[in-house]
């Protein structure tokens, strides 16, 4: 069975630089095709994708968020760790990880995702 | 990059069938049969319903089809029932990155 959890701060300043750890159980980033995806979702608005991480440690951005983001991943920790610099208000969402297989194109578990505030 | 275009609400009344477009180019949804569905209810995750455009993982209900044609994708929901009340997403592949929708809020009345 399939898990993801994120986790990290609920509160960022505008210019600070948000990390955002996504731990997940049930497959390993080691295994061929395996992967993570980040997701977000500001209050009352719709998804956008930010970017995701393949076992072979290939990475995909959002071009229009490229230059902001960084996705790594430790594969004996069972994490994968997004970095979003230069934050800003309009940066506050949900932040969801989910699991995808490679081949498939597809987001097939979520996590539960994790409130971040941008505020100073 | 665009994101693709859904109408912003649909509704039905139980029992009924509802359909969702999702509109986009050549260049991703008429390119790619990688078009996947979500459902999200307030406050919760999104939850895949459909896959490459038209299969269903185990649990999702048969009452959830999915197809395509040229540059539009479509879910459409039959046998409409509350607890299908729920926000929709579609997104597909595009080559080196995803595109995803505008959502679609739909209402059982």
């Amino acid at each position: 069975q399939i898990t993801l959890k994120e986790s990290g701060p609920t509160l960022v300043k505008p210019t600070q630089t948000l990390t955002v750890t996504c731990t997940f159980s049930g497959f390993s980033l080691s295994t061929t095709g395996e992967g993570v995806g980040w997701i977000r979702q500001p209050p009352g608005k719709a998804l956008e994708w930010l970017g995701l991480i393949y076992w072979d440690d290939d990475k995909r951005y959002n071009p229009s968020l490229k230059s902001r983001l960084a996705i790594t991943k430790d594969t004996s920790e069972n994490q994968v760790v997004l970095t979003m610099t230069d934050m800003d208000p309009v940066d506050t969402a949900s932040y969801y990880c989910a699991h995808r297989f490679f081949g498939v194109h597809a987001f097939d578990i979520w996590g539960q995702g994790t409130m971040v505030t941008v505020s100073s | 990059q665009s994101a693709l275009t859904q109408p912003p609400s649909a509704s039905g009344s139980p029992g009924q069938s509802v359909t969702i477009s999702c509109t986009g180019t050549s260049g991703d949804v008429g390119g790619y049969n990688y078009v996947s569905w979500y459902q999200q209810h307030p406050g919760k995750a999104p939850k895949l319903l459909i896959y490459e455009v038209t299969k269903r993982p185990s649990g999702v209900p048969d009452r959830f089809s999915g197809s395509k044609s040229g540059n539009t994708a479509s879910l459409t929901v039959s046998g409409l029932q509350a607890e299908d009340e729920a926000d929709y997403y579609c997104i597909t592949y595009a080559g080196m990155k995803d595109v995803f929708g505008t959502g679609t809020k739909v209402t059982v009345l």
